[in-house]
């Protein structure tokens, strides 16, 4: 079974300049995490989504972030502008659904780098 | 506000020997726990979860759970210079909240 699919894994850009970072979630998993790790810290959720809908977009900065997930499988997440303290690893995760017991797998993540 | 406490390490041990990773929780209403290995440059990997209190063992993991002190643990029997990575501790409350992490252990195994 292949696992969460992410692109690209690297990505050097300018501040001020947009950036968005592509996952494909493993098959028949509903829900979609988008986390941000730092380095030295866990990875902290941005958004979830249930299927097409966002349902938890809580720690998602709106003023520059937003996300889709199109038809309930792929998704996108997008920066615009970027700023310095973008520079973190990005991580999707994907799970059978959202309940407690709902394990999360993690794809290789976008390694961001804001110059 | 929910907190997910971890040593941050180094624990370093010996090759063969037992690792024993702890983990802290403030929620009381937690009902999942999960440990994932990160090893450097790479992205969290899924090793154990554990729902109900006392020991979980899958190999050379065992995960415990203690729910009146709050407190999840890894043991890795055997430990192998390949278990050198980043332990991260994650808990879940109910259906709607999300997953939070421990800022991680780094854990080094002396050949």
């Amino acid at each position: 079974e292949a696992g969460v699919v992410q692109s690209p894994r690297y990505k050097i850009i300018e501040k001020k300049q947009p950036v968005a970072f592509w996952c494909n979630p493993i098959s028949g998993h509903n829900t979609l995490y988008w986390y941000r790790q730092n380095l030295g810290q866990g990875p902290e959720l941005l958004i979830r989504y249930e299927n097409e809908e966002a349902v938890d977009d809580s720690q998602l900065p709106k003023d520059r972030f937003s996300a889709e997930r199109l038809k309930g499988v792929d998704s996108t997440l997008k920066i615009q502008p970027a700023e310095l303290g973008d520079s973190a690893v990005y991580l999707c995760a994907s799970s059978l659904g959202p309940t407690y017991y709902n394990e999360q797998f993690f794809g290789p993540g976008t390694r961001l780098t804001v110059l | 506000q929910k907190e997910v406490e971890q040593n941050s390490g180094p624990l370093s041990v010996p090759e063969g020997a037992i690792a024993s990773l702890n983990c802290t929780y403030s929620d009381r209403g937690s009902q999942s726990f999960f440990w994932y290995r990160q090893y450097s440059g790479k992205s969290p990997e899924l090793i154990m979860s554990i729902y109900s209190n006392g020991d979980k063992e899958d190999g050379r993991f065992t995960a415990q759970l203690n729910k009146a002190s709050q407190y999840v643990s890894l043991l890795i029997r055997d430990s192998q210079p390949s278990d050198s990575a980043t332990y991260l501790c994650a808990v879940k409350t109910v259906r709607n909240t999300p997953l939070v992490f421990g800022k991680g252990t780094r854990l080094s195994v002396i050949a």
